[in-house]
């Protein structure tokens, strides 16, 4: 089991680029979570999806960003334009779901937006 | 709104001593996750819990509802202990979610040998 797979594990990139992070969950899980890790609001979610489909984006910051997931093996989170203030270290999660399964994290894609 | 306070916040001990953090939250939850996350940002789930006590290797979680309060705590720390633990709790019926966490803030523990 490869585990919850990110990618870039780093992404530098200048305010006002687009930026594409990557998830591949572990096989057989069928709900996917996007979190985002800051010194001053530690672990925030972003978005939600179970089968596939987004249940709960109610923790998206704003337009600027989206989250798709095309099929059960994968999953993008993009900002377009980026702003310094969304650099943060992104984590993707998945579980199998059901009340008593864990949850598995990527090691995280650190975004710094100078 | 859910608040889950950990104490404290930074941690140092020396090698062998007991550890133990602390997690307050201030509405009902369905459950509680203790993570860890190293130097390097992997994190992992350690305990899941709902009530009483569970245990793997050297670390202990516990959980008292009534009082909306869990303690992790590790026994004879080692350096490889050092790590961020971070608390989370899930509320009941989280709008079909299972996963809908409110993260704590994180505690810093430093163990020296």
């Amino acid at each position: 089991d490869a585990g919850v797979i990110q990618s870039p594990r780093h992404e530098v990139t200048e305010m006002g680029q687009e930026v594409t992070l990557r998830c591949k969950p572990i096989s057989g899980h069928n709900s996917l979570f996007w979190y985002r890790q800051t010194m001053m609001r530690g672990l925030e979610l972003l978005i939600y999806f179970n089968n596939n489909v987004p249940i709960d984006d109610s923790g998206m910051p704003e337009d600027r960003f989206s989250a798709k997931m095309p099929n059960a093996s994968f999953s993008t989170l993009k900002i377009q334009p980026s702003e310094p203030r969304d650099s943060a270290v992104y984590f993707c999660a998945s579980t199998k779901g059901g009340f008593h399964s864990p949850l598995h994290f990527g090691n995280g894609t650190r975004l710094t937006v100078t | 709104k859910n608040e889950v306070e950990q104490s404290p916040q930074n941690l140092t001990a020396q090698e062998g001593e007991f550890i133990t953090i602390n997690c307050s939250y201030s509405v009902g939850i369905s459950a509680l996750h203790w993570l860890q996350q190293h130097p390097g940002g992997g994190i992992v789930s350690l305990f899941m819990l709902s009530s009483g006590k569970k245990k793997h290797g050297r670390l202990i979680a516990t959980i008292n509802i009534q009082e909306k309060h869990s303690s992790l705590h590790i026994t004879a720390s080692h350096p490889r202990d050092s790590a961020v633990y971070i608390c989370a709790v899930r509320l009941p019926n989280s709008g079909g979610s299972n996963y809908k966490l409110t993260f704590g803030k994180g505690t810093l523990l430093t163990v020296n040998p």
